[in-house]
């Protein structure tokens, strides 16, 4: 897939270091939030989700926190991995109206060796 | 299941020309959407259909710009005529009643010169 965005944010991190990826969401009104990887060359795919009644959720590796009263989504990779780096976007939605995420515009996670 | 599937991977076309973009989603998912991706943009939701209906066009850039699903398993993603600043990747992705989880395709990668 492509870089997004000019000023694509970076991190980079060493291998078996955790990292985090932060996100800050548009909406108050959204209740559902989702994390996609998105490797170069290939479509996003699904990390991890969490509704807004909850603070945190986890997942193999992952963990996502939600700070709903600074609009404020992160995610945490344990360990991470060369496999890691990669695009990670996160989207938000109202569940229940029209289906339809918005996405971040992305973090570039770069993991050395 | 091997996926949602698109083709082609890789389109370069001349301005003016007509594009359209294929896309086959994962077999029992009812909802089906086109997103396009570029660096200025990031991923920008096009369309999105229900049950083979349309159901929100609204993001959909001009005219120029067509969707189709004859039928649960195919969609067409039609441009015409093209210009240059149509360039993109352009995904596809489906997903199951319920989930926000959508599974997105490798993309197409739409060159306008």
């Amino acid at each position: 897939g492509e870089s997004v965005g000019l000023h694509l944010p970076t991190l980079s991190v060493q291998e078996g270091d955790n990292s985090i990826i932060n996100c800050a969401y548009s909406n108050s009104a959204s209740d559902y939030f989702i994390w996609y990887k998105q490797e170069s060359g290939k479509g996003p795919q699904f990390i991890i989700d969490i509704r807004s009644n909850m603070d945190k959720r986890q997942g193999q590796r992952v963990t996502v926190l939600l700070n709903k009263t600074v609009k404020h989504l992160s995610l945490q990779i344990a360990a991470t991995q060369p496999g890691d780096s990669a695009v990670y976007f996160c989207a938000e939605t109202l569940s229940g109206s029209a289906r339809q995420l918005t996405f971040g515009s992305g973090t570039q996670l770069t993991v050395l060796p | 299941d091997a996926g949602v599937i698109q083709s082609p991977r890789h389109e370069v076309t001349e301005m003016g020309q007509e594009v359209t973009l294929r896309c086959k989603p994962i077999s029992g998912h009812d909802y089906l959407f086109w997103y396009r991706q570029t660096m200025m943009r990031g991923l920008e939701l096009l369309i999105y259909f229900n049950n083979n209906v349309p159901i929100d066009d609204s993001g959909m850039p001009e005219d120029r710009f067509s969707a189709k699903m004859p039928n649960a398993s195919f969609s067409t993603l039609k441009i015409q005529p093209s210009e240059p600043r149509d360039s993109a990747v352009y995904f596809c992705a489906s997903s199951f009643m319920g989930s926000y989880g959508y599974t997105f395709g490798s993309g197409t990668r739409l060159t306008v010169v």
